[in-house]
This record gives structure tokens, C-alpha cells and sequence, in this order.
């Protein structure tokens, strides 16, 4: 079955880094895009950013613009995401999840798949 | 991008009941929503998507309709694990974005 774990979360000040991973197993990794998306405690979903199965194509959020890195390694069955200049309002839960419906150059923007999340809080 | 609102943003109701939820998008979707539940603690779950394709696993009494800008998710009788919160998202357009939710709750 699909599996999706996370890791790497922690608490960091504000203006620091932190990488976080996601291993991934049960489906073909090095055929299908990835996502992170990130929950805010008590809030909503928050798309982050979107990695294709090739690493060719890359999407962020206007929010983690020039901050954020999405980057991923099909050797390890790994994605990762980079979070440089880090603010109060980065703190989340953030999730790793599968593009779904279709694999290798489609692109279909549905999560179908989830990790269990990992948490960063942003504090002095 | 596309902004999806979700009403009402809590509903209370008892098991047995059927169950409603509204989704409104900023503009057309053609059939591209979905629609996620979220229990307090757990990652959120696919149930619907392209507008009333059940995922994988979801049960019968779980059903989703509409198109353009309007969409609803019906749960036909409110089982004891299906008080939770409940997410629509588009994937017509980048970003894909979700609704604010939907906390159906127990009364």
C-alpha cells in the first residue's frame, strides 16, 4: 500500500532553515509528481509547492516564492523541501502527498495520497 | 487563483442524518473538485473528486455533484466516524486551492 512519511520538522527561529524529507513507498516514486501542503494549527490547507516526477517542472506558492526549494531524489524514493528565511507565519503541519489520476508528464493537481505530517513552528 | 467557499462553516447533527455541504468557486471549474475529510490529528482524505468520483474505499453513502462554480458533497445518513472536517479543493487552475472547511459536528 502507499506510504508517505515525513520527517525533519522541528522548531526553528525566525530566519532559519530546516529541510524536510519525505520517504515514500508502495508506488512507482520515479513516475509520479509530488506535493507539499501545509496546515497552520487550527486552520486550513495550504498548497506549498509541486515537484513532476522528472524534477523538470516546479510550482510554489506566491507565499514560499524564492524561499522554498522543492527538490526530490528517485535514487531514495525521497522528496524534500528546503525552507530557507523562515517566518512565524511558516508554522504548519506540513504534508507531502501524490499527484494522483496520472503519472510521468501529466500533471492532475489532485492529492491523492498523504503523509501523516510533520510539524515546523517558527518561534524566538 | 481560484477562491472556493465553503458554507456553513460549522453544521451540528445527530447519526442517521443526511448531510449537506456547499462549495462555491470564484469561477468555473468545469469538473475539477474534490472533496477531503479531515479527523482531528490525521492527514486529510481524498473521498470525491472530479466532482462526484468516489476514491478508493469510500463508502456508497458518500456522494458529491454540481458543476461550473457551484458543487455540493452529500453524506446520505451521518455514520459515527464521519463527524470530521470536510475540504473542497480545485485542481482546474495552478495554484490548486481548497475551501475553508466544513466542521460537521455532533449534536
Amino acid at each position: 500500500q502507499v506510504q508517505l512519511v515525513e520527517s525533519g520538522g522541528g522548531v526553528v527561529q525566525p530566519g532559519g532553515s530546516l529541510r524536510l524529507s519525505c520517504e515514500a513507498s508502495g508506488f512507482t516514486f520515479t513516475d509520479s509528481g509530488m506535493h507539499w501542503v501545509r496546515q497552520a494549527p487550527g486552520k486550513g490547507l495550504e498548497w506549498v509547492a509541486f515537484i513532476r516526477y522528472d524534477e523538470n517542472i516546479k510550482y510554489y506558492a506566491d507565499s514560499v516564492k524564492g524561499r522554498f526549494t522543492i527538490s526530490r531524489d528517485n535514487s531514495k524514493n525521497t522528496l524534500y523541501l528546503q525552507m530557507n528565511s523562515l517566518r512565524p507565519e511558516d508554522t504548519a503541519v506540513y504534508y507531502c502527498a501524490k499527484d494522483g489520476l496520472c503519472g510521468g508528464a501529466c500533471i492532475s493537481r489532485l492529492f491523492d495520497y498523504w503523509g501523516q505530517g510533520t510539524l515546523v513552528t517558527v518561534s524566538s | 487563483e481560484i477562491v472556493l467557499t465553503q458554507s456553513p462553516a460549522t453544521l451540528s447533527l445527530s447519526p442517521g442524518e443526511r448531510v449537506t455541504l456547499s462549495c462555491r468557486a470564484s469561477q468555473s471549474l468545469s469538473n475539477f473538485l474534490a472533496w477531503f475529510q479531515q479527523k482531528p490529528g490525521q492527514a486529510p482524505r481524498l473521498l470525491i473528486y472530479d466532482v462526484s468520483k468516489r476514491a478508493t474505499g469510500i463508502p456508497g453513502r458518500f456522494s458529491g455533484s454540481g458543476a461550473g462554480t457551484d458543487f455540493t458533497l452529500t453524506i446520505s445518513s451521518l455514520e459515527p466516524e464521519d463527524f470530521a472536517v470536510y475540504y473542497c479543493q480545485q485542481r482546474s487552475n495552478w495554484p490548486p486551492t481548497f475551501g475553508g472547511g466544513t466542521k460537521v459536528e455532533i449534536k
